[in-house]
C-alpha cells in the first residue's frame, strides 16, 4: 500500500498570509489527524476527521480549520498566519479505531 | 501534570549499549500503547505497538507495559548509531480515539 501523502513539502509564506495544506491517507483508512511541531515542543494535536467529521480538536485557535472529502484526502488551512505559526505539521491516517502512520510533513515557514 | 509524562532527554550511550526508554502516564483507562521514531525534520514512524499489559519484542526491540505501575518502556538491545532520533510514546483510551503523546526523548547513540 502506498504510505501517507503530504503536500506541498515546503513552504515560505509572509504574515498575515493563509496557507492550505493537503494530505492523502493511506487506502482504506477513514480518519486524518493534524499536528503541529515546532522545535524541542512535542506533537500538538490540532484535529481529527474521520469519514468527512470532525471528531476530536485540540486548543488552537479558530485561525486553524480543516475539512475532509469523500475519498478521505484532507484539508488544512491556516489563516493570518503568524511568525509562531512557523512549524512542522504533520498529517497522519488511521482506520479510525487504532494506531496512526504519518506522513513525510510539510515544513512551513512564516517570514 | 500532564496525562503522559516523558523525560526529554537528550540520552546519549555509547554503541553496543541497551537502552531503556520510559513513559509513565496518569489515566489508568488507556488500553493501547505505542513507540514512535522520529528523525531529524522527518514524520514519526511507527517502531512498536501493544494492547494491554505485557511484553512484545520484534528484533532489537522490546516494549514492556506495567499497567499497575502506569509505565511503559522501551529496550533497545545492541544500539546502533542509526537508532539515532527522537523516541515518542503514545497512548490511546477505547472509548476516545485521539492519541495521547509524550513529549519524545531525544536518543544519540555515539560510535
Amino acid at each position: 500500500k502506498a504510505g501517507v501523502t503530504q503536500t506541498p513539502r515546503y513552504l515560505i509564506k509572509t504574515r498575515g498570509q493563509q496557507v492550505t495544506l493537503s494530505c492523502s491517507p493511506i487506502s482504506g483508512h477513514r480518519s486524518v489527524s493534524w499536528y503541529q511541531q515546532t522545535p524541542g515542543q512535542g506533537l500538538q494535536f490540532l484535529f481529527e476527521y474521520f469519514s468527512e467529521t470532525q471528531r476530536n480538536k485540540g486548543n488552537f485557535p479558530g485561525r486553524f480549520s480543516g475539512r475532509q472529502f469523500s475519498n478521505s484526502r484532507s484539508e488544512m488551512n491556516v489563516s493570518t498566519l503568524e511568525l509562531g505559526d512557523s512549524a512542522l505539521y504533520l498529517c497522519a491516517s488511521s482506520t479510525g479505531t487504532d494506531t496512526q502512520y504519518f506522513g513525510p510533513g510539510t515544513r512551513l515557514t512564516v517570514l | 501534570q500532564k496525562e503522559v509524562e516523558q523525560d526529554p532527554g537528550p540520552l546519549s550511550v555509547p554503541e553496543g549499549a541497551i537502552v531503556s526508554l520510559n513513559c509513565t502516564y496518569s489515566n489508568s483507562a488507556f488500553q493501547y500503547f505505542m513507540w514512535y521514531r522520529q528523525y531529524s525534520r522527518k514524520g514519526p514512524e511507527l517502531l512498536m505497538y501493544t494492547y494491554s499489559s505485557g511484553n512484545k519484542e520484534d528484533g532489537r526491540f522490546t516494549a514492556q507495559v506495567d499497567k499497575s505501575s502506569k509505565y511503559i518502556s522501551l529496550f533497545i538491545r545492541d544500539s546502533q548509531p542509526s537508532d539515532s532520533a527522537t523516541y515518542l510514546c503514545a497512548m490511546l483510551l477505547d472509548s476516545n480515539y485521539q492519541l495521547i503523546w509524550g513529549a519524545g526523548t531525544k536518543l544519540i547513540i555515539k560510535p
